[in-house]
């Protein structure tokens, strides 16, 4: 059974970075990738980007390539999602979530971190 | 972009009706379409994939179809723990997109 394990929440301040774990618990995430998730207050799901650690492949959605750095160490089946110049409206819940394999990227999101929420706040 | 809008936004329900709600994407997408249920304080749970083969686990209550743009989640004969909210999402596109969520209350 996989587990997704997210690190604890943050508090940043605007203009800081944020840096985000995921550790797949029991296991590395095999040739499967990893996404990011974000869910501001109150509002819908937005997907980030997703990598394939074993292959070190990213995507990233339009609105986040700027500030989104997605990167994973295969060895400890860690992937981490980090975020530069935080505003206030980044503000939010953050998820990782597994999906396809590499060969298979149309498969759905099938086991989700439980959340980290990143509050930014002066 | 591929966009999804999900309809309605939200809808009020008791036990035991039959729920539907709507996703259209802006694009043909086949039938990569997946169904998300999320309760409060909760992550997301896959419901449904690739339009219609249930989660392992997954109620066979729950009912998916539709292809091309069009899709239809069902939940024949609602239960209490089904009051949650509903994300489509298609993986047609590998720059995943999510519908906006349906509220069931």
């Amino acid at each position: 059974q996989v587990q997704l394990v997210q690190s604890g929440a943050e508090v940043k301040k605007p203009g800081s970075s944020v840096k985000v774990s995921c550790t797949a618990s029991g296991d590395t995430f095999g040739s499967h990738s990893v996404n990011w998730v974000r869910q501001a207050p109150g509002q819908g799901l937005e997907w980030m980007g997703g990598i394939v650690p074993v292959f070190g492949t990213r995507s990233y959605a339009h609105q986040f390539r700027d500030r989104v750095t997605l990167t994973a160490d295969e060895a400890t089946g860690t992937a981490y999602m980090e975020m530069s110049s935080l505003k206030f409206e980044d503000t939010a819940i953050y998820f990782c979530a597994r999906g396809g394999e590499w060969d298979l990227p149309r498969r759905p999101f099938d086991y989700w971190g439980q959340g980290t929420l990143v509050t930014v706040s002066s | 972009d591929i966009q999804m809008t999900q309809s309605p936004s939200s809808l009020s329900a008791s036990v035991g009706d039959r729920v539907t709600i709507t996703c259209r994407a802006s694009q043909t997408i086949g039938t990569f379409l997946n169904w998300y249920q999320q309760k409060p304080g909760k992550a997301p749970n896959l419901l449904i994939y690739e339009t219609s083969t249930l989660q392992s686990g997954v109620p066979s209550r729950f009912s998916g179809s539709g292809s091309g743009t069009d899709f239809t989640l069902t939940i024949s004969g609602l239960q209490p723990d089904d009051f949650a909210i509903y994300y489509c999402q298609q993986s047609y596109s590998t720059l995943f997109t999510f519908g906006g969520g349906t509220r069931v209350e």
